[in-house]
């Protein structure tokens, strides 16, 4: 499987504040996905994100708010925009591919605290 | 709207005992199944997938597919403190490159 890093680990920011979040994969892949998971609960999706175009964005989650770029086949970043304490989460980047095509396999995350 | 269901648990075994965790789901279209084990603080790791109606084995885990009854599990045998975590179910939609995940399951397993 495709080896995911991303950067930074974890940060504490300041409400109002953006944060931009990295996503390298050492192979290409076609399929590269952002998700968030709140303390205490599963893994939700925040967008799909497209080389070449626009990110495909899941309901409740906008373009404003959370912007995606996806220049080649191996990175991609999420920016956190105008932060509230209700975003402190854990964001988690995943690509597809591998063993069986449809597998996900998931970066180490980025842990997020909001004050 | 596809729904992923999972118990939240957790699910307390004895080591050695054998650990059955399960999962439902809404959608009659979804082909493919997938297990991810998370521990506290760390991110999902795919254990195994499957495709297939019936059992598919490796090493401890056994997944079991049941499309008609729109359920999926996976047993572990010879459970280890070390298994101890939170288990998550994740169904693909036929047609779809998305997965919807359930809650999961918080497995724990005493010496």
């Amino acid at each position: 499987s495709a080896v995911i890093s991303q950067k930074p680990s974890r940060d504490i920011c300041q409400r109002g504040t953006s944060l931009t979040i990295q996503c390298q994969v050492d192979s290409q892949v076609t399929m590269m996905f952002w998700y968030r998971q709140q303390p205490g609960q599963s893994l939700t999706l925040i967008a799909t994100a497209n080389q070449g175009s626009e990110a495909t964005y899941e309901s409740g989650f906008v373009i404003d708010k959370f912007p995606i770029s996806r220049p080649n086949l191996t990175f991609s970043t999420l920016t956190v925009s105008n932060m509230s304490p209700e975003d402190s989460s854990i964001y988690l980047c995943s690509v597809q591919g591998g063993q069986g095509q449809e597998t996900q396999y998931f970066g180490p995350g980025t842990r997020l605290l909001v004050l | 709207q596809k729904e992923v269901e999972q118990n939240s648990g957790p699910l307390s075994v004895p080591e050695g005992a054998i650990a059955s965790l399960n999962c439902t789901y809404s959608d009659r279209g979804s082909q493919s199944f997938f297990w991810y084990r998370q521990y506290s603080g760390k991110s999902p790791e795919l254990i195994m997938f499957i495709y297939s109606n019936g059992d598919k084995e490796d090493g401890r885990f056994t997944a079991q597919l049941n499309k008609a009854s729109q359920y999926v599990s996976l047993l572990i045998r010879d459970s280890q403190p070390s298994d101890s975590a939170t288990y998550l179910c994740a169904v693909l939609e036929s047609g779809y490159s998305t997965l919807t995940f359930g809650k999961g399951t918080m497995l724990l397993v005493s010496p």
